[in-house]
This record gives structure tokens, sequence and C-alpha cells, in this order.
């Protein structure tokens, strides 16, 4: 079946740092890809998407292109606040009967320090 | 107004015990969903409800018991509690089941069992 693989946290960065956080899938066809992030205390809100190949999705100031080739979708920020500190969830839809199923990965953890 | 509300936000509760946990969304969605999160903060799908329909059911044990009386609420309600159950449970809404439809979570409810 289909699944997404994130890398492990925690990721600890400073203030102003530069932000990768690697997503790779495996699918059969071309799923459209998300990244969720959840603050603390609160459930998963969507962060940004995209839906076909070489679809850059954007929000917030982070950004993530979908590579066909690569089969990834990394998750990019050029800033980090302290603010953006919670975890961040890449997913994929999965064709399944009766309609599309979302697959989450296990989520990477991010702490921003001041 | 918050968009997708689920009670209690915590349950601490006996092994053995049976519970329940509410969820409505003010949407307008037809889509409905159960997740269970670990400690670990990996987020598995348990059912998606579309128009009060059963749609997806994640092979979770029969304890188990999603009950949809209409499109705006998906109730959770769990029998004779383990210890495994213990967990963040989250609710969560769609337009459809479409490949593109957003996922609104609702902030979680953390279950306790002892």
């Amino acid at each position: 079946g289909n699944s997404v693989t994130q890398m492990e946290g925690p990721v600890t960065l400073s203030e102003e740092a530069f932000l990768t956080i690697n997503c790779t899938y495996t699918a059969t066809g071309y799923p459209s890809l998300f990244w969720y992030v959840q603050y603390p205390g609160e459930g998963l809100q969507l962060l940004l998407k995209a839906t076909k190949a070489d679809d850059k999705g954007s929000n917030k100031g982070f950004e993530a292109t979908y590579r066909k080739e690569t089969t990834s979708f990394h998750l990019e920020k050029g800033s980090v606040q302290v603010s953006d500190s919670a975890v961040y969830f890449c997913a994929l839809s999965e064709l399944r009967t009766g309609g599309f199923k979302t697959i989450f990965g296990a989520g990477t953890r991010l702490f921003v320090k001041a | 107004d918050t968009a997708v509300s689920q009670t209690p936000k915590y349950l601490v509760t006996q092994m053995g015990n049976d519970k329940s946990i509410k969820c409505e969304q003010n949407l307008g969605h037809d889509t409905m969903y159960w997740y269970k999160q670990d400690s670990k903060k990996f987020l598995k799908i348990m059912f998606s409800y579309n128009n009060k329909e059963l749609i997806i059911n994640e092979t979770v044990p029969n304890r188990f018991s999603p009950k949809s009386p209409d499109k705006a609420h998906l109730n959770l309600h769990i029998n004779s509690l383990e210890l495994g159950d213990s967990a963040v449970y989250f609710c969560a809404s769609s337009q459809g089941l479409g490949e593109w439809d957003i996922q609104y979570f609702g902030a979680g409810t953390r279950l306790s069992v002892l």
C-alpha cells in the first residue's frame, strides 16, 4: 500500500535558522501531497498542498515542491520563528473504495529556540 | 464558533469501563472521521463516514463503535476499555472524500485508561 516516510525528530533550531523536513512517499500513480501542522494542544491543520508533479505549495513562509523523480515533498522555510514550534505531518491521498483516504507520516516535532 | 468540536477534552477512566466521545462539525461537510494518535504522535485513521454511511473501517476492534445520527455528528463509543486504548482521539471533517478535500480537525480528546 501507499506510505509516507518523514525524517525523525525532534528537530531543534535557533530562531531565523533555515528549516528542512524531509518527506518521501511510496504510491501507485501520482497522489496529491499535503503538509499538516499540529500546534501544542490543538488538532492538525492544513499548511500547504500540491496536487501534481512540479507543483509548489506555499503558506506562511513554508514551501514544498512535488518531486515526481525523487518521490519527495520536502518542507522548507527560510527563517523559522519560535511560533513555528509544532509537529509537522506529511500526507498523501490514497484512492479507496468509496473515496480517498489520507495517509499520514509519523510526524516530525520542531522546536525553535529564541 | 469552533468548526469541529469534540467533548470531552480529557477522559480518565478505569479498565473495563465503557465511554463515549462526541464530535460535531458546523462546516456543512458531508464526511467525518475518527483518528487515533499514539504517544509517539503517529496518527492512524479508524473510521470515516460520508452522509452518515460508514466508508472506512480500518480493522479497529469491534469494542469501538462509531455512530452518526446526522451529517454534523459522529460519536465514538468504546466498550470494555483497555490500557492500550490510551491515546489522543481526533475527530475531523471534510467536504467529501475527494482527492483534494482538506480535513479540519478538532482539538482532540486525551483518553487515559488506568
